[in-house]
């Protein structure tokens, strides 16, 4: 079991610029959450899904980002147009049930500049 | 609204003492919670869990207690080891404003001393 893979692990990208970040989740598990880390606000998460269906995006910051489920094994985050105050560490964990705990990927690094 | 607190960003304990890292919570409808364990450069890695229904759950070196009048847990690692030096987050889900919520708290750091 390779785990939650996450790509790309860093991403450099001009203000304005669209930026997407990939997640695999693990087989079989059935919830997938995006979180964002920064130092202010430590672990903040910005959207689940269960069974592909998004299920609480409430944390979810602007109409700038969105996400999506396509099947059960890929999500996608986007940021469009990306600003600096985007930069952090995005992470996406996978599970079987809402109360079991999850297991995330090792992040993606977002600076932008 | 912080609903989810480590009010101790930091913690230095000696090899082989007790490390307790302290969590509170707001929210009464919280009815699971979970303790993760983080490295640099490495996503949260999953540690203990306990129900609300429970008092205290324990699993190795690692212990969890739930003081729910008081929302309050801890996690305590006895003996503490250099290698369990790590940022831990306790988290807490729950039904609230009409859906599952997952909350994170902001993290300790805990440094255990060789």
């Amino acid at each position: 079991d390779a785990g939650v893979i996450q790509s790309p692990r860093h991403e450099v990208t001009e203000m304005g610029q669209e930026v997407t970040l990939r997640c695999k989740p693990i087989s079989g598990h059935d919830y997938l959450f995006w979180y964002r880390q920064t130092m202010m606000r430590g672990l903040e998460l910005l959207i689940y899904f269960n069974n592909n269906v998004p299920i609480d995006d409430s944390g979810m910051p602007e109409d700038r980002f969105s996400a999506k489920m396509p099947n059960a094994s890929f999500s996608t985050l986007k940021i469009q147009p990306s600003e600096p105050r985007d930069s952090a560490v995005y992470f996406c964990a996978s599970g079987k049930d809402r109360n079991y705990g999850y297991t995330f990927g090792s992040g993606t690094r977002l600076t932008v500049v | 609204d912080q609903q989810v607190k480590q009010n101790s960003p930091s913690l230095s304990v000696q090899e082989g003492r007790i490390s307790i890292l302290n969590c509170d919570y707001t929210n009464s409808m919280f009815d699971y919670f979970l303790w993760y364990k983080k490295y640099p450069a490495e996503g949260p890695t999953f540690l203990i869990s306990i129900s609300s229904i429970k008092d205290k759950n324990e699993d190795g070196r690692f212990t969890v207690f739930l003081n729910k009048s008081a929302k309050h847990l801890s996690l305590h690692i006895v003996p503490s080891q250099p290698g369990d030096s790590a940022v831990y987050f306790c988290a807490a889900s729950g039904f609230t404003s009409g859906t599952y919520k997952y909350i994170f708290g902001t993290g300790t750091r805990l440094k255990v001393l060789a």
